[in-house]
């Protein structure tokens, strides 16, 4: 099991705003990075640092933390949208990296 | 714009080893940190390691002992090894640039990393 933890699925309807969150305690002093998968390939880079987007990415797309949690908010959800979400931060112990098991994100 | 490309053999047996080679164009490897990650078959991602241009290494404790990650700036490239492979080692594996910046919290100052750009990714399959 992932030392960061993630909903396997959540949905959100068209246009709605969706919040993913990933949990461990390594996010009370690390951020967590965030990336979209969609099936075949490779991940995106969506959100990183207390809430950077690189460029490209829509300002739909937010990130915030609060104690051990990290949250990734899709306000107003697109149906391009739909995807895996991957939450990566630091291990336990703050010396290595660990992904999130990851969120498959529905828009119905 | 930097874009990575894996290559290396589709096929491994199992005991052998596993080698890919990220080449890295429009840009160089003589800075940043590399990093590789895969991911099995219907799986989550696993980070694998991550390299500084200059030679120091970070890796995942479950695959230290079998990994090597180098780079070769020459070349603009850097490289995965994983020694005694099984049919658990079947992923696809990226390569990625990784960014590093920091940030003050509570008096002490930390480094966040991020991989902001991605190779499409390389099937690896262990099987005799």
């Amino acid at each position: 099991s992932s030392e960061l933890t993630q909903d396997p699925a959540v949905s959100v309807a068209l246009g709605q705003t969706v919040t993913i969150t990933c949990q461990g305690d390594s996010l009370r002093t690390y951020y967590a990075t965030w990336y979209q998968q969609k099936p075949g390939q490779a991940p995106v880079l969506v959100i990183y640092g207390k809430n950077n987007r690189p460029s490209g990415i829509p300002d739909r797309f937010s990130g915030s933390s609060s104690g051990n949690t990290a949250s990734l908010t899709i306000t107003g959800a697109q149906a391009e949208d739909e995807a895996d979400y991957y939450c990566n931060s630091r291990d336990s112990s703050g010396n290595h990296w660990v992904f999130g098991g990851g969120t498959q994100l529905t828009v119905l | 714009q930097v874009q990575l490309q894996e290559s290396g053999p589709g096929l491994v047996k199992p005991s052998e080893t596993l080698s890919l080679t990220c080449t890295v164009s429009g840009g160089s490897t003589s800075s940043y940190y590399w990093s590789w990650i895969r991911q099995p078959p219907g799986k989550g991602l696993e980070w694998i390691g991550y390299m500084y241009y200059s030679g120091s290494t970070n890796y995942n404790p479950s695959l230290k002992s079998r990994l090597t990650i180098s780079v070769d700036t020459s070349k603009n490239q850097f490289s995965l090894k994983l020694k005694s492979v099984t049919a658990a080692d079947t992923a696809v594996y990226y390569c990625a640039r990784v960014r590093r910046d920091g940030y003050n919290l509570a008096g002490s100052y930390y480094y966040y990393y991020y991989m902001d750009v991605w190779g499409k990714g390389t099937t690896v399959t262990v099987s005799s």
